[in-house]
């Protein structure tokens, strides 16, 4: 079975428009961090945001959010005011266990585009 | 943010050379780096976990005498594709985690490999 899992190939919305990417997971880990990346066309990998499995309250980076439904265990990511440099291929990622030098795990990643 | 480095960044090789990839965290000491392979437009694979100072632990299907990985300092770790094929050529892509940085594990920006 799929670690974490992005249903959404691609995903399109037009400029400042608010978009939902969705992303899923299995652990059976008590303790374990959801993560988010961005992949431009040029390769890097952007960090955008982490929940952690014990934080209360929806992880929040300046136009980005974490919708953390720990009971259906989703992390969908929430990008606002969506802009033309948004297009990329977006990761969600989890680290599983307590240690946090441990490797993530990826989906197959969503791409986004972003009109005019 | 924590700064993760790779040289190079681009490399054309003919089939049977070797070629060797560093990775270097810039401004933090990593004990711990990690090595993941991409392919167009999928996701990103766990290869191997670097540990400095031991030998690395390399996921299943990744042959460890085809990709070797040598964790040389707390700042550096290479990895090297012995007599490259064509089958080789993928993004590979290191990462670490910053000790003093929480969870977040910064990506280098990646080495595109062709093998001819």
């Amino acid at each position: 079975a799929q670690k974490i899992t992005q249903t959404q190939p691609g995903m399109f919305v037009q400029e400042k428009e608010a978009v939902t990417l969705d992303c899923t997971y299995d652990t059976s880990d008590q303790s374990y961090g959801l993560f988010w990346y961005k992949q431009p066309s040029s390769g890097e990998m952007i960090f955008l945001i982490y929940q952690g499995s014990y934080d209360e309250q929806n992880a929040t980076e300046g136009r980005y959010s974490l919708n953390f439904q720990k009971a259906r265990k989703s992390a969908n990511l929430v990008i606002s005011a969506s802009q033309l440099g948004d297009s990329a291929m977006y990761f969600c990622a989890m680290r599983e266990g307590h240690q946090a030098g441990t490797a993530l795990i990826f989906g197959k990643g969503t791409t986004l585009s972003v009109s005019s | 943010g924590a700064v993760v480095s790779q040289h190079p960044s681009r490399v054309i090789c003919k089939s049977g050379t070797s070629v060797k990839i560093e990775c270097r965290s810039l401004d933090f000491q990593a004990t711990t780096m990690f090595w993941y392979r991409q392919f167009p437009k999928k996701s990103l694979m766990l290869m191997a976990t670097s540990n400095e100072g031991s030998k690395a632990t390399y996921e299943q299907g990744v042959e460890k005498d085809k990709f070797l990985i040598n964790h040389a300092s707390l700042t550096l770790s290479t990895l090297t594709v012995t007599s490259a094929h064509p089958e080789d050529s993928s993004f590979y892509i290191c990462s670490a985690r910053d000790p003093g940085g929480g969870d977040t594990q910064y990506f280098g920006p990646g080495t595109r490999l062709t093998v001819l």
